[in-house]
């Protein structure tokens, strides 16, 4: 199946910094990317949507300025958190879809990163 | 938007019992419907999906069943295993656009030997 990575798988950093996670598509070309936000014992909670070389598509109550999203290649899209303070620690999960022309294309998972905030 | 309900949210079952999960969704366009398996701290795995035009779908000890009319749908697992322990969530989807997911809030399931 199709593999999704995630980098880095943790990541522990003082309140006011940034922190860059990265998502790649190993074997196949992404057209789309989401970003998850997973807090302890919760759901899944879609941030955004991503499509190579265009803006993504935020979620309602999240902030863009906060959480920004690049997807430049087919095979990267990266989220940084910004500016991060306790509130914002949780498991950050990706995910990445090939299009494929006629019927729904499953979603591929990453392995998620743990933000800690100080 | 869609919002996709998710019962019960904590399931304990002895080994070899069957379990059931059930989740109902509001929106009528939604033609998708995977059910993803989540253990501590990993990525959700699609354990099985069903699309809106067929009722039921089985594979081997886990099976899907989805009534349009009333827009719920269920995970059936039979002889469960202390491997099946882990949180499971439904989720449903246009497969129309941005493809989004919207999960369901998750079951915790507990297999005891």
């Amino acid at each position: 199946g199709a593999v999704v990575s995630q980098h880095p798988s943790r990541v522990i950093c003082k309140s006011g910094t940034s922190v860059k996670i990265e998502c790649r598509s190993l074997d196949f070309q992404a057209t789309t990317m989401f970003w998850y936000r997973q807090f302890p014992k919760q759901s899944l909670m879609l941030m955004a949507t991503s499509n190579e070389g265009s803006k993504a598509t935020y979620e309602q109550g999240v902030e863009k300025d906060k959480f920004l999203i690049n997807h430049a290649s087919l095979t990267l899209s990266t989220l940084t958190v910004t500016s991060a303070h306790p509130e914002d620690s949780s498991f950050y999960i990706c995910s990445a879809r090939e299009f494929v022309s006629g019927g729904y294309n499953e979603q591929f998972f990453g392995p998620g990163t743990r933000l800690t905030v100080l | 938007g869609e919002n996709v309900e998710q019962h019960p949210s904590t399931l304990s079952v002895q080994e070899g019992d069957s379990a059931v999960i059930k989740c109902t969704y509001s929106d009528s366009a939604s033609n998708y419907f995977p059910w993803y398996k989540q253990e501590l701290g990993k990525r959700p795995q699609l354990i099985i999906d069903i699309r809106s035009n067929v009722g039921e779908k089985k594979d081997q000890r886990i099976a899907v069943t989805l009534n349009k009319t009333a827009k719920h749908f269920s995970l059936h697992i039979t002889e469960t295993q202390p491997e099946d322990s882990a949180v499971y969530f439904c989720a449903a989807s246009r497969d129309t656009g941005f493809q989004k997911l919207v999960f369901g809030t998750g079951t915790r399931l507990l297999v005891s030997p």
